[in-house]
């Protein structure tokens, strides 16, 4: 069974750090570009980061992109080794409250994301 | 960035009825779109894609259209478990944004 599994969420004070993880299984992980999207309580979905996949070492990994409320303080990283997805968080703010998901793109021609985890909670409360 | 708008924001239908939800973009962008089913508690799950192609999956009265700003998702006859927010998506150039979701409910 394809699945995601995320984990790593909790309240951390305005300020912190939190290392989110997504553990991937029932695929190839390393062939598939992934992202990480969040949800804010009663709003909609906001993407937040992207990491391409594929077996081109050019591309697979090193092309990255954030959402500009994150850029500079957010990270997205992968282990192709370990099928796990990661987003380092720092400088955390309380409007990063959200659900976070992580999310597998249907290949890497594909852009649609088609496989979600069931999300991790953040919560940025003093 | 390009900005997402649905209409309506929420709709209320009964069980066989046909629901339509639009969806625009506010620059062009192909048939770069997406539609989302999400439910409380729940990830969104993917519908449609590249505007029209149906998600393996997904009940075929789900249907989807339109290219360059203008799109189109068709419930063809509401089902109970489609009782649902309905979001678009724009995969055309980064940020990709969601539109702001139409809710559907039971009348």
């Amino acid at each position: 069974e394809v699945q995601l599994v995320e984990s790593g969420g909790g309240l951390v004070q305005p300020g912190g750090s939190l290392r989110l993880s997504c553990a991937a299984s029932g695929f190839t992980f390393s062939d598939y570009t992934m992202n990480w999207v969040r949800q804010a309580p009663g709003k909609g979905p906001e993407w937040v980061s992207y990491i391409r996949g594929g077996s081109n070492p050019i591309y697979s990994g090193s092309t990255i992109y954030y959402a500009d409320s994150v850029r500079g303080r957010f990270t997205i990283s992968r282990d192709n080794a370990k099928r796990s997805l990661y987003l380092q968080m720092n400088s955390l703010r309380a409007d990063d409250t959200a659900v976070y998901y992580c999310a597998r793109e249907r290949n890497l021609k594909s852009r649609y994301m088609d496989v979600w985890g069931k999300g991790t909670t953040v919560i940025v409360s003093s | 960035d390009i900005q997402m708008t649905q209409s309506p924001s929420s709709v209320s239908a009964s069980v066989g009825d046909r629901v339509t939800i639009i969806c625009r973009a506010s620059q062009g962008i192909s048939s770069w779109l997406a539609w989302f089913q999400q439910k409380p508690g729940k990830a969104p799950k993917l519908l449609i894609y590249a505007a029209s192609n149906l998600q393996s999956g997904v009940p075929s009265r789900f249907s989807g259209s339109g290219s360059g700003t203008d799109f189109t998702l068709i419930i063809s006859s509401l089902q109970p478990e489609d009782f649902a927010t309905y979001y678009c998506q724009q995969a055309h150039s980064f940020p990709w944004t969601f539109g702001p979701g139409t809710k559907v409910d039971i009348k």
